[in-house]
Order: C-alpha cells, then sequence, then structure tokens
C-alpha cells in the first residue's frame, strides 16, 4: 500500500492562505469521508487538525480548514503565522480496518 | 485528561525484538482501540497497526505483518507493541495514538513516542 502522495514543500508568506493537497485512489480517499490531517513539529508528536475531511476538533485555530473532493483531500491554513510552520500529514482510512498515510509536506512560512 | 505515556528509548541489535509499551489514563481504556505508528529519521508516518483494547482484535499493516504483535492488558490500562527479526531500517520513533474502536475516524491523542535505534 502506497503512502497518499502530497506534495514535498510549500511556503507563503505571513497573513496569506495555503493549501496542502493529499491524493488517494478510489479505496481510501475516494471512498471515505474519513480523512484527517496532523501537524507536527521536529520531535514532538503529531496533533490532529482536523477529522472526517472538514472538521475541527475542540481548541483548533478556525485558520485551519479542509474539504475532500473525489480522491483528493486539501487543507488550507488562513491567515499564515510563523508557528503555523511544520510538517503537515495526511491520513486516510483504506478499508479493511487499515489507514494509510500521506508522504508528508513542509511548510514554511517566509 | 488523557495521556498516554510510552516506555523509554530502545538500543537493539539486528535480529533481537523490542516491546514498547503505551501506558492510558484519563479515559475508559476498554472503550477505545490503540494504534501504532512509526516514524523513520527524516521519513513519513508509517501505520503499523492496532488493537481493539475492548475485545482484544487486532489488525496489521501488510508490510508488519508477521513481525508486528500488538496487545494489551486492560487492568494495567496499558498497549504494547512487539517488533521482533529487527534490523537497521526499524530504527524509528515509534507512536502509540488513540482512536475509535470500530472505524478508524482519527488519532486524537498520541504517546510522546520511543525512539528504538537498531544497530551492531
Amino acid at each position: 500500500q502506497s503512502a497518499l502522495t502530497q506534495p514535498a514543500s510549500v511556503s507563503g508568506s505571513p497573513g496569506q492562505s495555503i493549501t496542502i493537497s493529499c491524493t488517494g485512489t478510489s479505496s481510501d480517499v475516494g471512498s471515505y469521508n474519513l480523512v484527517s490531517w496532523y501537524q507536527e513539529y521536529p520531535g514532538k508528536a503529531p496533533k490532529l487538525m482536523i477529522y472526517e475531511a472538514s472538521k475541527r476538533p475542540s481548541g483548533v485555530s478556525n485558520r485551519f480548514s479542509g474539504s475532500r473532493s473525489g480522491n483528493t483531500a486539501s487543507l488550507t491554513i488562513s491567515g499564515l503565522q510563523a508557528e503555523d510552520e511544520a510538517d503537515y500529514y495526511c491520513c486516510s482510512y483504506a478499508g479493511s480496518s487499515t489507514v494509510i498515510f500521506g508522504g508528508g509536506t513542509k511548510l514554511t512560512v517566509l | 485528561q488523557v495521556q498516554l505515556v510510552q516506555s523509554g528509548a530502545e538500543v537493539k541489535k539486528p535480529g533481537a525484538s523490542v516491546k514498547v509499551s503505551c501506558k492510558a489514563s484519563g479515559y475508559t481504556f476498554s472503550t477505545y482501540a490503540i494504534h501504532w505508528v512509526r516514524q523513520a529519521p527524516g521519513q513519513r508516518l508509517e501505520w503499523m497497526g492496532w488493537i481493539n483494547a475492548g475485545n482484544g482484535d487486532t489488525k496489521y499493516s501488510q508490510k508488519f505483518q508477521g513481525r508486528v504483535t500488538i496487545t494489551s492488558d486492560t487492568s494495567a490500562t496499558t498497549a504494547y507493541m512487539e517488533l521482533s527479526s529487527l534490523r537497521s531500517e526499524d530504527t524509528a520513533v515509534y507512536f502509540c495514538a488513540r482512536s475509535q474502536p470500530v472505524v478508524i475516524q482519527y488519532f486524537d491523542y498520541w504517546g510522546q513516542g520511543t525512539l528504538v535505534t537498531v544497530s551492531s
């Protein structure tokens, strides 16, 4: 099972918006709305940012939003802040009680 | 508050096995699942498998099938991940994470990670 496809890196200036894509197949992203996104700082555990493709856990800034269309899910961060600089991973349910992660995207705030 | 606290770093020789623990607190252990996810240095997150802490059902990634065993002790509210036949490529940080017990929707709490180094 290959990883979901994410861009290796994205960048943006403070205040701008960026979008990270996550492309899977009809067996995972395309079949289930069970896509989640995680933020990871170096040396730290991942943090849940979005679940069920577009829902935000309590305590996560509303600058983070998610969507899904077909085999692709997306994470959008608006009003970029320096603290958003981190790695971001998507994750999708893939059936048969399995999940698959994306390759990860490094976000740089210029 | 929900916490997952993992055991400390390990150094193992190739061919050996390692067993990492994940102590849960702050919630009813048997009503959730525990997953294991690893991350090799500079690499992506990689899902290894999970256990339904309520009934002990397990599911493993095909990549690790036959080498990984995930167990849990409800009385100790602790999950364990044992990886055998270690090789250098298994050097990674291993995380435990909590999810819903039936359909895997998301991982809402994570352990702090355990570094396993495989070196001769």
